[in-house]
């Protein structure tokens, strides 16, 4: 079955640029996370949706960050006026029903690089 | 609040020997607790999880995990480590209380010697 499908796996671009970034979940998977692992580092969490709207956004770091996922499947996280400090894998995954304890599944990641 | 420490950025052994990776986490409510593998330009799978119904978990891969709450640990073990053992193993733990996204450690670089 599929996993978690993220794309890119990798974009280029220049400070100050805007970026998106997209995460397909698995299917019927109401749970989803968004989390950025820089160097040497442990993932950190950015946000949570549950079905269309984000339970916890504790997680995103100012507002040139914000995500979307308008039909409760499909999410896009968006970075505006790119910084190199937002250089990072930015990781997506998917849980069944987002309980606490459920495990979740990761995708692959996006590896974004900021010149 | 929570947090999660792994005590050994970098881990060696000798393929064939024990496999010890050390996690200690701080949580205010009885935790939920997950090791996660991490190979080179992919994903986190997870390995195995804590949720209260067995102190000793046993994960894929031959690995486990005992939960000690007096040590307020929660550390990966495998009896014998194979070479393809070699990868970035993440500690995490989750509280929920409504926010329902995990707290990793920072991990460990398991190396496995021939």
């Amino acid at each position: 079955g599929a996993g978690v499908s993220q794309t890119p796996s990798n974009k280029v671009t220049e400070k100050g640029k805007y970026v998106e970034l997209r995460c397909d979940p698995i299917s019927g998977h109401t749970a989803l996370y968004w989390y950025r692992q820089s160097l040497g580092q442990g993932p950190e969490f950015l946000i949570y949706f549950q079905g269309t709207g984000a339970a916890d956004d504790s997680g995103l770091p100012n507002d040139r960050f914000f995500a979307v996922r308008p039909e409760g499947s499909v999410s896009t996280l968006k970075i505006q006026r790119t910084e190199r400090g937002d250089s990072a894998v930015y990781l997506c995954a998917s849980s069944l029903t987002g309980g606490v304890g459920q495990p979740q599944h990761f995708g692959d990641g996006t590896r974004l690089s900021i010149l | 609040a929570q947090s999660v420490t792994q005590l050994g950025s970098h881990v060696s052994v000798s393929e064939g020997a024990l496999v010890l990776l050390r996690c200690n986490y701080s949580s205010s409510v009885p935790p939920y607790l997950f090791w996660y593998v991490q190979y080179p330009n992919q994903g986190l799978q997870l390995l195995l999880k804590y949720t209260s119904a067995a102190t000793l978990v046993k994960g894929i891969n031959g690995f486990e995990a005992e939960f000690k709450k007096s040590e307020t640990s929660f550390h990966l073990t495998k009896p014998s480590a194979h070479m393809s053992d070699a990868a970035e193993y993440f500690c995490a733990v989750s509280s929920g209380g409504g926010a329902d996204g995990l707290t990793f450690g920072k991990g460990t670089h398991l190396i496995i010697q021939p």
